[in-house]
């Protein structure tokens, strides 16, 4: 079955550098997503896009975050300047018309 | 505000019997889903529920859905070891699949 893929599994960085989290949609999805979840807690959306745009975006994706789609398959998520509180497991997805395929996930650790 | 309350957040249950996963939404919504995750792990869509009275069945697992009491059920028949898992169910309002999650409910089933 065809897979959303990220990476890397795990990312560790300092407060205030940037990171980059990686995805693979399904070959032939349009819609992509961002969510994340801190430890413990629910799955909180981010962001959708569709057709190289933002279709949506939650409160939580303020102008420390991006999102970029920079070639045909890769779909890519910026923190530009990390802060404690962005340690999550942050999940990629993409959609077919009846269904939410997530990825397997980055877990991001802010120190 | 959409809100997803899930009861109860955590369940511990011996093979063999049967119990009920509660999911309350507080708006109408178009679409309802039931993920399951391992520690660790992605989310793993089991069912998506559009319909009032929509029932589906995959194994010792069964989801419901009445629009009108705004309330899903996943039910498990018969538990076993395997079913041990965090079970999120998840509310789509427009269709666009910016999901709403509930907290989860952790369920631990013991030999």
């Amino acid at each position: 079955e065809p897979e959303v893929t990220q990476t890397p599994s795990h990312q560790v960085t300092q407060m205030g550098q940037e990171v980059i989290l990686r995805c693979v949609p399904i070959s032939n999805h349009l819609y992509f997503y961002w969510y994340r979840q801190i430890l413990g807690q629910k799955v909180e959306f981010l962001v959708s896009f569709y057709n190289n745009e933002i279709s949506e975006k939650s409160e939580i994706f303020d102008d420390q975050f991006s999102v970029e789609r920079p070639d045909g398959s890769n779909f890519t998520l910026k923190i530009r300047s990390t802060k404690l509180e962005d340690s999550a497991m942050y999940f990629c997805a993409s959609t077919s018309p009846e269904k939410l395929f997530f990825g397997s996930g980055t877990q991001l650790s802010v120190l | 505000e959409l809100k997803v309350e899930q009861n109860p957040l955590f369940l511990s249950m011996q093979e063999g019997k049967n119990y009920t996963i509660y999911c309350n939404y507080s708006t109408t919504s178009d679409r309802l889903y039931w993920y399951r995750q391992d520690p660790g792990k992605s989310l793993e869509s089991l069912f998506v529920l559009l319909s009032n009275g929509a029932v589906k069945q995959e194994g010792r697992l069964m989801a419901s859905l009445d629009t009108k009491a705004r309330l899903s059920t996943l039910h498990i028949t018969a538990a076993v070891h395997d079913l041990s898992a965090t079970y999120f169910c998840a509310v789509d309002r427009g269709s666009n699949y910016k999901l709403t999650f509930g907290k989860g409910t952790l369920l631990t089933v013991n030999p």
